[in-house]
């Protein structure tokens, strides 16, 4: 079955506590992306990576980071995290030649006291 | 990227057919419509995507008139479950299928009723 992974589904941690949000994806995309979601703001892009080694910076980037070593995973890493980092985050995969849909993950919503 | 107007929010019956239309008056010759729906603290999920005149699949029915300045999506005789958020975006067919800088926007939120 065609999926996007990501781990955990939830989690609560501290200020200034680093954390790893997982991302798989089984379907050899090239693209991968991370956006979260916050109301009344909807969907804004963190990062995207078009294959392996590249990666591009979207509109909310700052406080993040990232890495695709394999074309299947890209975690999304947050080095020292602030309560405005709480929110709801989706990783994204498409790309490729015929593929017209992105697919997206069940989501990770993180809290951060 | 063109962007798009949609209502904020719509109510329907179970049963009825729901009409959504998006506004898009800047949208490019490459540029394809794609609809996307999102279900509360669920990951948005493609539905249909469309160039010009109608497009039908299993779930819903896109018609775009011959100006593409706007486009409807249908979804025939709605259940509760269809209760969502939905999304127009429109961009090239390689954008709305690459994940990269998809533009959701508000969206419209659907809300069928009993």
């Amino acid at each position: 079955e065609a999926q996007v992974t990501q781990n955990p589904r939830y989690l609560i941690t501290v200020t200034g506590k680093k954390l790893t949000v997982t991302c798989s994806q089984n379907m050899n995309h090239e693209y991968m992306s991370w956006y979260r979601q916050d109301p009344g703001l909807g969907l804004r892009q963190i990062y995207y990576s078009m294959n392996v080694e590249v990666t591009d910076k979207g509109d909310v980037p700052e406080g993040y980071k990232v890495s695709r070593k394999e074309k299947r995973n890209f975690p999304l890493i947050l080095e020292s995290p602030s309560p405005n980092q709480t929110s709801l985050y989706f990783c994204a995969s498409g790309g490729g030649t015929g593929v017209t849909e992105a697919f997206f993950g069940q989501g990770t919503r993180l809290t951060v006291v | 990227l063109a962007k798009t107007t949609q209502p904020i929010s719509m109510d329907s019956y179970e049963g009825q057919e729901v009409n959504i239309t998006c506004s898009h008056n800047n949208i490019a010759t490459n540029d394809y419509i794609t609809w996307y729906q999102q279900f509360p603290s669920q990951g948005p999920r493609f539905i249909i995507q469309g160039y010009k005149t109608k497009v039908t699949n299993e779930v819903a029915s896109l018609f775009i008139p011959a100006d593409r300045k706007s486009s409807t999506l249908s979804l025939p005789r709605v259940s509760l479950s269809d209760t969502a958020v939905y999304y127009c975006l429109v961009g090239d067919k390689r954008m709305a299928g690459s994940a990269r800088q998809l533009t959701f926007g508000s969206g419209t939120q659907l809300t069928v009723l009993p």
